[in-house]
């Protein structure tokens, strides 16, 4: 157990829905990162927060958007979903910003665009 | 980012040390390595990272070559635990903090 949860474990839901995914990082740790896992591209960074700031921005597309809380949490939403945005989306966190820090992951959620 | 380039997929035996080769030639000397796994339905966990000097943790060893354009993970003991995607990962003192995944390396573990 790595300390990160997310929520929901699955998702279903139809194109052009708007869905959000929960991140809770490990107590202490004020970075978190997005992740989106698919087949065809792999693991892809998508957004960074520190203590409630937008860090750094990956290939996260327009229709997604994301969030940190001043309780540290993060929130990513995605809408006008599309069949392309069914993938596993894993939430990271670490202490601080720097290379040095490993990244915990959380079990990530997985989901299904019909 | 600096590239790796690591084998596609390796087998080993149980109870075995595996030695998993990451080659990155164009290595600046900034750049970290660090090694992260993916087991099977799990999101990525750290295993170990190192800059110039072997480093040795619970999990693994890391062996850095001299030129440090390469390193090898060191499993002393493989475990049927152990079966999944290795990624060795380059990242910058002064650069993003995101990681970067290539393709890694599936390893096998027979029992």
């Amino acid at each position: 157990d790595s300390g990160v949860t997310q929520t929901p474990k699955h998702l279903i839901t139809a194109t052009g829905q708007r869905v959000t995914l929960r991140c809770s990082p490990r107590s202490g740790d004020l970075s978190v990162y997005w992740y989106q896992q698919s087949l065809d591209q792999g693991l892809q960074f998508l957004i960074q927060y520190y203590n409630g700031e937008e860090r750094a921005k990956g290939n996260i597309l327009e229709r997604f958007s994301a969030q940190q809380f001043p309780d540290l949490h993060s929130e990513l939403n995605l809408s006008s979903l599309e069949l392309g945005d069914s993938a596993l989306y894993f939430c990271a966190s670490s202490v601080g910003p720097g290379v040095i820090y490993e990244q915990y992951f959380g079990p990530g959620t997985r989901l299904t665009v019909t | 980012d600096a590239k790796t380039t690591q084998p596609n997929s390796m087998e080993s035996n149980e109870e075995e040390p595996v030695h998993l080769p990451c080659n990155h030639s164009t290595i600046s000397g900034t750049d970290y390595i660090h090694w992260y796994r993916q087991l099977p339905s799990q999101g990525p966990e750290y295993v170990i990272h190192g800059l110039t000097s072997n480093v040795n943790n619970r999990m693994a060893s890391l062996a850095i070559a001299e030129d440090r354009k390469s390193s090898t993970l060191i499993l002393h003991r493989a475990t049927l635990r152990d079966a999944a995607v290795y990624y060795c990962i380059l990242r910058d003192r002064w650069g993003a903090q995101k990681l970067v995944f290539g393709q890694g390396t599936r390893l096998t573990i027979n029992p």
